[in-house]
């Protein structure tokens, strides 16, 4: 199975972007990438995810790199509401289930 | 949509002690899971269910069962509780497409104390 890494905290400057990288070396073609947030002790909350192409959404960038054993997820202009522990997951393919990482803790500050 | 939904929100429990805990969604999901979340450590998947009468085995399957009678309702239970199964437990239900993407969309949590 597929396995993320990712850094265990970040900081960041509110109003600038946030950029969090990812590494997932194993993954195979036709895995996905995830991300996820969670904010305090709440249920996790879907932010994006894509196959190969760079994904874009109302909460997020995701940037994939050509050969797809990193990824970047990009907050363009953080708030303090985004500090979260931020989780990359690499969907399994035969059972439909995410392996879930202890993710980036990011920190926006004032 | 009330979206995810799980009762009770908070649980005290003595050793032996059973108890069920309930996953309600009104998204007309397919796929539903119950995770458990641990001080320390990623989110860890203890059953899911594929559809409705059917469940299946996650990573962490031991000193639960699980129930879909329901398309909506996802149950878990425990038989006899464990200090061990102290932990937060999220409950997540996601559609399913033809293409295989999805997400999964969660509920607030149970906390839940075994002493």
């Amino acid at each position: 199975d597929a396995k993320t890494t990712q850094p265990p905290s970040m900081d960041c400057a509110e109003g600038r972007a946030a950029n969090l990288p990812c590494n997932h070396s194993t993954i195979s073609g036709n895995e996905y990438v995830y991300w996820y947030r969670q904010i305090h002790s709440q249920g996790p909350q879907y932010i994006i995810h894509g196959l190969k192409n760079n994904e874009t959404n109302e909460m997020a960038s995701l940037i994939i790199t050509e050969d797809r054993k990193s990824s970047t997820l990009i907050l363009p202009h953080a708030t303090l509401r985004d500090t979260a522990v931020y989780y990359c997951i690499v969907r399994v393919l035969r059972n439909r289930k995410l392996i879930w990482g202890l993710g980036t803790s990011l920190a926006v500050n004032p | 949509n009330a979206g995810v939904t799980q009762t009770p929100k908070f649980r005290v429990l003595k050793t032996g002690q059973s108890m069920t805990l309930l996953c309600a969604q009104d998204m007309n999901h397919e796929y539903m899971y119950w995770y458990r979340q641990d001080p320390g450590m990623g989110l860890r998947l203890i059953h899911y269910s594929v559809g409705e009468g059917t469940t299946a085995k996650g990573e962490v399957p031991d000193g639960y069962n699980v129930s879909r009678l329901k398309k909506q309702n996802f149950l878990l239970g425990l038989e006899s509780a464990a200090p061990s199964q102290t932990s937060v437990y999220f409950c997540a239900s996601s559609p399913h497409t033809s293409v295989g993407s999805y997400e999964q969309y969660f509920g607030p949590g149970t906390r839940l104390t075994v002493t």
